[in-house]
């Protein structure tokens, strides 16, 4: 089944304990990206990633660190988390093609928490 | 710039009852418009897309039309039901299609 899996979809942590939320997708596709949903915000994005070893900033990197070493996986890290990260974390993917059908797959979503 | 203004929700609708969620954009070019939806407890899927102007997306009984000369992309559907209940996004592609941009989402609740 085609999917995108975030772990762990719950948690929560103290301010300035690192954490990495882990995001897969078994697609194949080249392209992937960090969003945060926050009430009366809609979705933002943090980070993207066009392809193995490219990275770039979204609307709202601060605070955040991502990695592509393999195609299939895009984590999101948080050096030192702060009680304003506390959000509905989003990984999504496409294919290199799909940048103008716009259709991502969305995973489940990570509810973070930071005390 | 890019950007996406949805109409405020929630919006509570009786089964059977007709919906419209407003959607308005501002963008630079001819960007490609959408509708997603998020079920509860769940991430975001495609509802339906549009391409170029007049063009009219549906899916699951939704339809919305691209209009350009009102730089609009409004959600309708005829008759909703209890499932049909979850946020809506409306979104647009940005320029070298890197991004979508999303709307606030319009949380739909609709009662038996």
């Amino acid at each position: 089944e085609a999917q995108v899996t975030q772990n762990p979809r719950y948690l929560i942590t103290v301010t300035g304990k690192k954490l990495t939320v882990t995001c897969s997708q078994n697609m194949n596709h080249e392209y992937m990206s960090w969003y945060r949903q926050d009430p009366g915000l809609g979705l933002r994005q943090i980070y993207y990633s066009m392809n193995v070893e490219v990275t770039d900033k979204g609307d709202v990197p601060e605070g955040y660190k991502v990695s592509r070493k393999e195609k299939r996986n895009f984590p999101l890290i948080l050096e030192s988390p702060s009680p304003n990260q506390t959000s509905l974390y989003f990984c999504a993917s496409r294919s290199a093609g799909g940048a103008n059908t716009g259709e991502l797959f969305f995973g489940e979503g990570s509810r973070l928490t930071v005390l | 710039g890019n950007s996406v203004t949805q109409m405020e929700g929630p919006v509570t609708l009786s089964e059977e009852a007709f919906l419209t969620i407003n959607c308005t954009y501002t963008a630079t070019g001819y960007p490609s418009l959408f509708w997603y939806v998020q079920y509860p407890g769940e991430g975001l899927q495609l509802l339906l897309k549009a391409t170029k102007a007049d063009d009219k997306g549906s899916n699951k009984g939704f339809e919305a039309t691209y209009r350009k000369e009102t730089t609009s992309f409004h959600l309708e559907k005829g008759s909703v039901q209890v499932s049909d209940s979850a946020v809506y996004f409306c979104a647009l592609t940005g320029t070298g299609a890197n991004n979508l941009f999303f709307g606030t989402g319009t949380r739909l609740t609709v009662i038996p």
